[in-house]
């Protein structure tokens, strides 16, 4: 069975730092892509990172680049985003999420619980 | 960046009745290249996370009911759930996974009438 167990969310004041985890089971992380995809209290899905199966390709959505970093370690099945110089805007709920794409299918049929992020002082 | 709109934000619909979402990208998610429009389309219910229900537009993802179905190309997509059950009260959001950022649309709220 396919799992992603997420740890690694909290209270954090704004200007603070956090690393997000998403631990992976049942099946070749180092064959999937993957992303970080995060949700503000009551509104809508927001694309935050992907990161290759090799992590050869990385990109960021523009509203975190520069301050948030993906990353995996293939060797432990891992996955992780790396927060500095939060602020109140980054709230939500952040799910880790495999992709489908490199493996001859689309859209991430695979996603973690979420971890709550929240900002504030 | 490529917008996605979803229509209606909401809708309620009896049980046993039709309901279908719409969504429009600003530009063309279709590859040429294998005649695939890269649209995804997910349900989520509060307190979890999204579960993908189709991908290339049309595709079932394993598991998924035959109730649902997507269609359309290019620019243009509709999610139909063709006879609506209780369990299928959530939001529905889609996605084109054609190209970086991946941009979700805004969301469509599915009710029982």
């Amino acid at each position: 069975e396919v799992q992603l167990v997420q740890s690694g969310g909290g209270l954090v004041k704004p200007g603070g730092s956090l690393r997000l985890s998403c631990a992976a089971s049942g099946f070749s992380f180092n064959s999937y892509s993957m992303n970080w995809v995060r949700q503000a209290p009551g509104k809508g899905l927001e694309w935050v990172a992907y990161i290759s199966a090799s992590s050869g390709y990385i990109y960021y959505a523009d509203s975190v680049k520069g301050r948030f970093t993906i990353s995996r370690d293939n060797d432990k099945d891992s996955l992780f985003l790396q927060m500095n110089s939060l602020t109140t805007e980054d709230t939500g709920v952040y799910y880790c999420a495999r992709d489908q794409g490199g493996n001859g299918r689309g859209g991430d049929d695979s996603w973690g619980r979420g971890t709550l992020v929240t900002v504030s002082s | 960046d490529i917008v996605m709109t979803q229509s209606p934000d909401s809708l309620a619909v009896s049980l046993g009745e039709r309901a279908t979402i719409n969504c429009k990208s600003s530009q063309t998610v279709l590859h040429t290249s294998n005649n695939k429009n890269y649209v995804a389309w997910y349900q989520q219910k509060p307190g979890h996370p999204p579960k993908l229900l189709l991908y290339w537009a049309s595709t079932r993802e394993s598991g998924v009911p035959d109730r649902f179905s997507g269609s359309g190309s290019g620019t243009d997509f509709t999610l139909t759930i063709s006879s609506l059950q209780a369990e299928d009260v959530a939001v529905y959001y889609c996605q084109q996974h054609y190209n970086i950022p991946r941009t979700f649309g805004q969301g469509t709220k599915v009710e029982i009438k």
